[in-house]
């Protein structure tokens, strides 16, 4: 079955430490996108990428580094200058990108299980 | 104030009753989706919505444009629909579209 998936399910890392998540889809997407959750507040937006090789910055994108060298992958790295990097991280893809230029309202979303950070 | 806005924020149910959960937003949108988060974090695509009333098994949305409301029913509870039930909304900007999520619903379904 396709889809996507996140390794590993819960990270725990030293304060200071970068770390990366990883995220890979098979269901052949061209766009990919980062989301973090915390305790009462709506997903919010990090990174995304429409395409291979490119990718552009949400709206908490201080902190974290991603990288698209491949279609099937999109990983982000919590570096040490995230302030407070313990929370849900999700990666969703879709057909169809549903962020920024160009992007359609009509394109499904596709979540992965997530990964659970925690910094100490 | 947020721009979409979830109520209620927990919603505890016997099993079989009839589950309401609103979705309300202060702008101007092209769509809404309502999602489902289990228990151990994956979230699952229920349905999408740019008008009028979708059906699914025993959920159904429907949105109010003129309004700008959403409402997700779940008929025949039962505790596997236990979950978190976010609303998001697709909002269109001149550089394209963004997606903004509610904080979703706590269903928990008693047996």
């Amino acid at each position: 079955d396709g889809g996507i998936t996140q390794s590993p399910k819960y990270l725990f890392r030293k304060e200071g430490q970068n770390v990366t998540l990883s995220c890979e889809q098979n269901l052949n997407h061209d766009a990919m996108y980062w989301y973090r959750q915390d305790p009462g507040q709506g997903l919010r937006l990090i990174y995304y990428s429409q395409i291979v090789n490119d990718f552009q910055k949400g709206d908490i994108a201080e902190g974290y580094s991603v990288s698209r060298e491949k279609k099937e992958s999109f990983p982000l790295t919590v570096t040490s200058a995230q302030k407070n990097p313990t929370a849900f991280y999700l990666c969703a893809s879709s057909m169809i990108p549903f962020e920024g230029a160009g992007s359609s309202y009509n394109s499904p979303l596709h979540f992965g299980n997530g990964t659970r950070l925690t910094v100490t | 104030k947020n721009e979409v806005e979830q109520s209620p924020q927990n919603l505890t149910a016997q099993e079989g009753e009839f589950i309401t959960i609103n979705c309300s937003y202060s702008v101007g949108i092209s769509a809404l989706h309502w999602l489902q988060q289990h228990p151990g974090g994956g979230i699952v695509s229920l349905f999408m919505l740019s008008s009028g009333k979708k059906k699914h098994g025993r959920l159904i949305a429907t949105i109010n444009i003129q309004e700008k409301h959403s409402s997700l029913h779940i008929t025949a509870s039962h505790p596997r629909d236990s979950a978190v039930y976010i609303c998001a909304v697709r909002i269109r900007e001149t550089s394209g579209s963004r997606l903004t999520f509610g904080e979703g619903t706590q269903l928990t379904v008693n047996p």
